[in-house]
Parts: structure tokens; sequence; C-alpha cells
């Protein structure tokens, strides 16, 4: 049961424009989510975090947004950048716990 | 943000053999850290939960006597995969927990072990 889904497994930009990474998740108790950026055979890197208390969260290029009545949020990046490709990972948890639950990944191409 | 480091960065071994992987973090103390698997294009998925002083958490699956797991300090915890086998190869990657933004702890990831088992 794969309760946080990320539904494109890929996605092209042109430099520049904007990058638009979608996230749903079934578990209604997760209260706090977070983006991770992922290069291959290295491990994830702590992007930017929500809580449930809040519906956005912005942090340079970086804003993510939470909709929690539909269970989803977005990672926006603006302006995309050619660094900025990799695999980009939402994730979920319940409280404190840290426990922290995975989808599966959008591998994303800023282009030139 | 926190620094986590994994040691070896990449290892190919023998079947049957025992392979221990390090994971630190360098620059704050973790009482939880996490262990991690990911095969080619899959998610990150939890293998167990490791508590300094006390025994780890394994998630559903994952047999506790094959990933042996110390968290023997603060700053240390170690997986040792027993008598792997080829299934065994597979990416791991560690966390631990740090103060993050908003006031919440937030895991932060070592660079993961790449193991390859003949």
């Amino acid at each position: 049961d794969q309760q946080v889904k990320q539904n494109s497994p890929s996605l092209s930009v042109q430099e520049g424009r904007i990058s638009i990474l979608n996230c749903d998740y079934t578990n209604s108790m997760f209260d706090y989510f977070l983006w991770y950026k992922k290069y291959p055979a290295e491990g994830p890197t702590f992007l930017i975090s929500i809580s449930s208390i809040k519906d956005k969260n912005e942090d340079g290029r970086f804003t993510v947004f939470l909709n929690k009545s539909a269970k989803h949020l977005s990672l926006h990046i603006v302006p995309s950048q050619p660094g900025d490709s990799a695999v980009y990972f939402c994730a979920a948890s319940v409280g404190t716990a840290s426990k922290l639950t995975f989808g599966t990944g959008t591998r994303l191409q800023v282009t030139l | 943000g926190a620094v986590v480091s994994q040691h070896p960065s990449r290892v190919i071994c023998k079947s049957g053999t025992s392979v221990k992987i390090e994971c630190r973090s360098l620059d704050f103390q973790a009482t939880t850290m996490f262990w991690y698997r990911q095969f080619p294009k899959q998610s990150l998925m939890l293998m167990a939960t490791s508590n300094e002083g006390s025994k780890a958490t394994y998630e559903q699956g994952v047999e506790k006597d094959k990933f042996l797991i110390n968290h023997a300090s603060l700053t240390l915890s170690t997986l040792t995969v027993t008598s792997a086998h080829p299934e065994d190869s597979s990416f791991y990657i560690c966390s631990a927990r740090a103060p993050g933004g908003g006031g919440r702890e937030t895991q932060y990831f070592g660079p993961g072990t790449r193991l390859l088992v003949l």
C-alpha cells in the first residue's frame, strides 16, 4: 500500500521556467511533509518541509504548498536551473515519530 | 544543514560474507538513526530505526538476524549484513534526526553505500 504517491515519474522543464512537482498521500494522520532531492548514488538532500498547520512554506527558489483537504502537496522551483536536475522525493510522517514514508520519486530534467 | 557520513561508500563482497556499514553524525548527536534500502528506480524503504542504547526497531519483512544494527553512541550506528547473498545487493542509506526548520526535527541522510554481493 503506497501511502505517498508521486504519479509523474519524470518531468522536463526549460531553464528559467517554473518546475512543479506533485505528491499525493492517503494517510490523513500525516502532519509533516518534506521534500528531498537526490542525485544518483548519493543520499537524499533535505530541501524544504511543511507542517500541516501551514499551507505554504517558502525558502528561496523553493516553495511547498499543502492542500490538506485534497491530501496533496506540491513543490515549486522557480526559476529552474540545470543544477536542479535530479530525482525529487516527497516524504511524510505522523507526529514527532519522524518515521518517514517516501514517495516513488519524480525525475526532473532542466534543459537549456 | 547537519552532516551525516557513511563508510564505505561502495563494497563488493563474496556471497556468504558479512559486511559492516557505518553511519556517523558529524556535527550533532543523534539518539535516533534510520536505515533505508533503495533498489534501482524504486523509492527508499525504511528497514529499521536505530535507537542509541537500545534495540533497533525493524520494519515488517526485514530480518533482524540478517541485518544487525548497533547504535553504540550518539554519533555512530552500524548496519551489518550477515551472510550476504546477491539479492542483498542494493543501495543502503542511513539518516539521523536533527533539529530542522520550523522547530521540527528533520532527517538528514548520509551519502549511501552501494553493496554488490557476487
